[in-house]
């Protein structure tokens, strides 16, 4: 079995940018969350996609948008990148929606210059 | 709504003494309950999850929570601190998205 993986691990980019992150869910798994977290701070719930419909969505702008795969795969875009963008983003997958245990993926680190 | 809130950012404890991490919750029904351990530049990992089946409910590495309903509280023990234990730690209160604590930071002195 599988974990939760994300690529790449690391980004820089510069204000104003686009970026996709991505996240391979873990094997069985049909839900994925994904969540920003700033340094120093626990991660902030972006939105979630179960069976390709985002089921939830955090505070968060429209410049953060997200898709789900027939695997249950899934990307995160963020357009126009900001100097605050600058973060771990986190992929979590599970099974179902609701309060089951979610699996976190290693993260993708990026900043923005 | 829901929220959680951990009651120290910091906690320094000996090799071998007992730990003691607190997060306090508010829900407004029955929660699922989790705590989550992050090691440097790692991903989160699951310690235990409550789901109203037993009130104490037991993790790995020896660690365990007990959740008090009258308290609105979910504080995560362990009887004997390892060097290993070292990481930040994160309570999570969850409908169908997780709401994180701030976490709490643990060093562990030998």
């Amino acid at each position: 079995e599988t974990g939760v993986t994300q690529s790449p691990t690391h980004l820089i980019k510069t204000r104003g940018q686009q970026v996709t992150l991505r996240c391979s869910s873990q094997s069985g798994h049909n839900t994925v969350s994904w969540y920003q977290q700033a340094l120093g701070q626990g991660p902030q719930f972006i939105f979630q996609y179960y069976r390709e419909e985002e089921n939830g969505r955090g505070n968060f702008p429209p410049r953060f948008s997200g898709l789900q795969f027939p695997n249950y795969s899934s990307e995160l875009n963020v357009n126009a990148l900001e100097l605050d963008d600058s973060a771990l983003y986190l992929c979590a997958s599970s099974w179902g929606e609701g309060k089951e245990t979610q699996y976190f993926g290693p993260g993708t680190r990026l900043l923005v210059l | 709504a829901q929220s959680v809130t951990q009651l120290d950012s910091h906690v320094s404890v000996s090799e071998g003494t007992p730990v003691l991490l607190r997060c306090n919750y508010s829900s407004s029904y029955s929660p699922s309950l989790f705590w989550y351990v992050q090691h440097p530049n790692k991903g989160l990992q699951l310690l235990l999850k409550y789901t109203s089946a037993a009130t104490l409910v037991k993790g790995i590495n020896g660690f365990e929570a007990e959740f008090k309903k009258s308290e609105t509280s979910f504080h995560l023990t362990k009887p004997s601190a390892h060097m290993s234990d070292a990481a930040e730690y994160f309570c999570v209160v969850s409908d169908y998205q997780f709401y994180f604590g701030t976490g709490t930071s643990l060093t562990v002195i030998p």
